[in-house]
């Protein structure tokens, strides 16, 4: 069975200074793909991230970036220069290329300080 | 295309009420999926289509809720009797398809159910 778990409910940051959110997952499967979603105050759910688990090398978008440890199945996103429209609840997530399901984490609820 | 849509975006029921919402996925998407958000938690999987064919289902659901996607477009969620305890947000989101990269999820806005 796959799980995600987020341990960190709540973050905050202060505009500019970067930020790290936690992931660790569990899978039975070899080829699965792990995500980041954003989901701001009242507005729809989008992807941050994206990182296939065949890829050794960390995924980045810009300001944000993920440190994938397969060994340890800890999969965590890095905010640099955090901004205010960054606030937002942030899920990690798994998707199973057996399945095709997604498993989504509990979420961390992030608040970017001006 | 503007995205995934879903319809009602708010629905006020009182127990024991039957409802329905729709989702309109992105055209060209072949997977479909429903899921439930309750306040401060991650979205719960509900079920998913491949086109029309519903592949799974999840063991949480009970027999009260009901989807369909005739056609492999949009999709209806039906909900029997309601109960208080379906109050939720009821999100749609869709995708590609395929195994190697084309799995990134699109959402709808969601409905949010009241029971009262």
């Amino acid at each position: 069975a796959q799980t995600v778990t987020q341990s960190q409910p709540e973050m905050s940051v202060q505009e500019a200074e970067t930020v790290t959110l936690s992931c660790t997952y569990d899978t039975s499967e070899n080829n699965y793909y792990l995500f980041w979603y954003k989901q701001p105050p009242s507005r729809q759910m989008i992807l941050v991230i994206r990182q296939e688990a065949y890829k050794q090398q960390n995924a980045t978008e810009n300001r944000f970036s993920v440190n994938f440890q397969k060994a340890a199945k800890s999969f965590s996103l890095k905010i640099s220069d955090s901004q205010l429209g960054d606030t937002a609840m942030y899920f990690c997530a798994s998707f199973s290329s057996g399945t095709y399901k997604y498993i989504f984490g509990t979420g961390t609820r992030l608040k970017v300080l001006a | 295309d503007t995205g995934v849509s879903q319809n009602p975006r708010h629905k006020i029921t009182k127990r024991g009420q039957n409802v329905t919402f729709r989702c309109d996925p992105i055209s060209e998407h072949n997977r479909l999926y429903w899921y439930r958000q309750t306040l401060g938690q991650g979205p719960e999987f509900l079920t998913y289509f491949q086109n029309e064919a519903q592949l799974e289902k999840s063991r949480l659901l009970s027999d009260r809720f009901s989807a369909e996607r005739p056609k492999g477009s949009f999709s209806t969620l039906e909900i029997q009797r309601t109960e208080q305890g379906d109050s939720a947000m009821y999100l749609c989101a869709s995708s590609r398809g395929g195994t190697t990269g084309d799995n990134e999820q699109f959402f709808g806005p969601g409905t949010r159910l009241t029971v009262l």
